[in-house]
């Protein structure tokens, strides 16, 4: 079945940048996305990126999609306090009957040092 | 636009009860699928509803069940709660299908703790 893998920790100054990887197994997944989680909070969209695409940015957010080892990454520039909270890599796989659903990783706790 | 509204915030319930979670989804979209977060398990999906219809259904047991009214409104139930579905149970409302499908809005959830 589909899996998604995070590493579940990672810590950066405060104006560094941020990268967050993940690797997925599903090749037929048409889009991939990131989320946020603060705490006690449900999910923010940050971006998502289809699967025929290499690269996507959007402001301080840069999307990096390998298709071949199936890898994503998402870098933060500019890291800010605020950023810290919990990152999810999902994929959206096709279950049947028009369908689709995702699947999500762990997720990747950021910490940002002042 | 309003967002995705999950009610209520938090339910604090006892072994063997029973609860029902709602959702009501951005106008205009017509899937809710349902996700269940726990720390051990992470985020697991539940089910889809598409146009009061269950279009698919994850591997939990027949104790959670839900349905979609003519509005897209949605409701999960889980029946006879066990300690272990303590979670954050997560809405995702999306248009389910044509241009823009691929967009999915979650809502804040609604944490569930069994006593």
């Amino acid at each position: 079945g589909e899996d998604v893998e995070q590493s579940l920790f990672l810590s950066v100054r405060e104006g560094d940048s941020s990268v967050i990887n993940c690797t997925y197994t599903d090749s037929s997944s048409t889009y991939l996305y990131w989320y946020k989680q603060e705490p006690g909070a449900g999910l923010q969209l940050l971006t998502y990126i289809f699967s025929n695409m290499d690269m996507k940015q959007d402001q301080r957010l840069t999307v990096l999609l390998n298709k071949k080892d199936k890898h994503l990454s998402l870098r933060i520039a500019d890291t800010q306090t605020g950023d810290s909270a919990i990152y999810f890599c999902a994929e959206r796989g096709y279950s049947g009957a028009g369908s689709y659903q995702l699947t999500f990783g762990k997720g990747t706790k950021l910490s940002v040092i002042p | 636009k309003a967002g995705v509204t999950q009610t209520p915030r938090y339910l604090i319930k006892t072994r063997g009860q029973q609860v029902t979670l709602s959702c009501s989804p951005i106008s205009g979209h017509r899937s809710v699928s349902w996700y269940q977060q726990t720390p051990g398990q992470g985020l697991q999906f539940l089910f889809e509803y598409f146009s009061e219809t269950q279009r698919n259904k994850g591997n939990f047991p027949g104790r959670f069940s839900g349905r979609q009214f003519s509005n897209s409104r949605s409701e999960m139930n889980v029946s006879t709660l066990e300690l272990g579905d303590s979670a954050l149970y997560l809405c995702a409302s999306s248009r389910g299908g044509g241009q823009g499908s691929y967009g999915y809005t979650f809502g804040s959830g609604t944490r569930l703790t069994v006593v």
